[in-house]
């Protein structure tokens, strides 16, 4: 079945720790999407791309990196420099106008 | 980016009833999407309508849209306690790259 996967399902942070959150879909997207979300808020893009080797800031892109290097990966780091990265991570794919597909999402929590 | 708004923040009924709630946006829009989320999971697409379409029906779903007052219902016929969710409309924009933005959603709570 077509889907996205991201994984871990939950993942620990240390002070001072770069974290991968992985991304993958097998939808044949060109799209893909990250989002965060916090308790009882919405979602909040972090970063985006329409085409491989190729991705844009969101609104919140600030302490995160990523990568698209295969069309179907979209990996998220995580870096030192995000000082709040306890939350819900979502990664979406898109193809033409039409809705979304979301991976059943990463929760981190730094320790 | 856009920006879909949806009201109330939470609604809490009694299962059987009837659940509203609604999506403002403030631009011209290609699409509207509502989605569903269950606590802790991702994201699931319910329903899609294109600017050109007034009201869609898929099962127990009705979505309308009117996009001279920029909004969008959605209505959940005969409520029932596994409809207890969050809510979130989308927006798609009216031309150009599609990043549609996510309000803070309705939480949802049908009672048994």
């Amino acid at each position: 079945d077509g889907g996205i996967t991201q994984s871990p399902k939950y993942l620990f942070r240390k002070e001072g720790q770069n974290v991968t959150l992985s991304c993958e879909q097998n939808l044949n997207h060109d799209a893909m999407y990250w989002y965060r979300q916090d308790p009882g808020q919405g979602l909040r893009l972090i970063y985006y791309s329409q085409i491989v080797n190729d991705f844009q800031k969101g609104d919140i892109a600030e302490g995160y990196s990523v990568s698209r290097e295969k069309k179907e990966s979209f990996p998220l780091t995580v870096t030192s420099a995000q000082k709040n990265p306890t939350a819900f991570y979502l990664c979406a794919s898109i193809q033409g106008n039409n809705g979304y597909t979301f991976g059943s999402g990463t929760r981190l929590t730094v320790v | 980016s856009q920006q879909g708004e949806e009201d109330p923040q939470a609604l809490s009924i009694q299962e059987g009833e009837n659940a509203t709630m609604n999506c403002s946006y403030k631009t011209s829009i290609n699409n509207l999407q509502w989605y569903r989320q269950n606590s802790g999971r991702g994201l699931v697409h319910l329903i899609l309508i294109r600017s050109n379409e007034r009201e869609k029906h898929s099962g127990r779903l009705r979505v309308t849209l009117d996009t001279s007052k920029k909004s969008s219902s959605l209505l959940i016929t005969a409520s029932r306690a596994a409809d207890t969710a969050s809510y979130f409309c989308a927006t798609g924009p009216g031309g150009g790259s599609y990043i549609p933005t996510f309000g803070r959603g309705t939480s949802l709570i049908v009672h048994p």
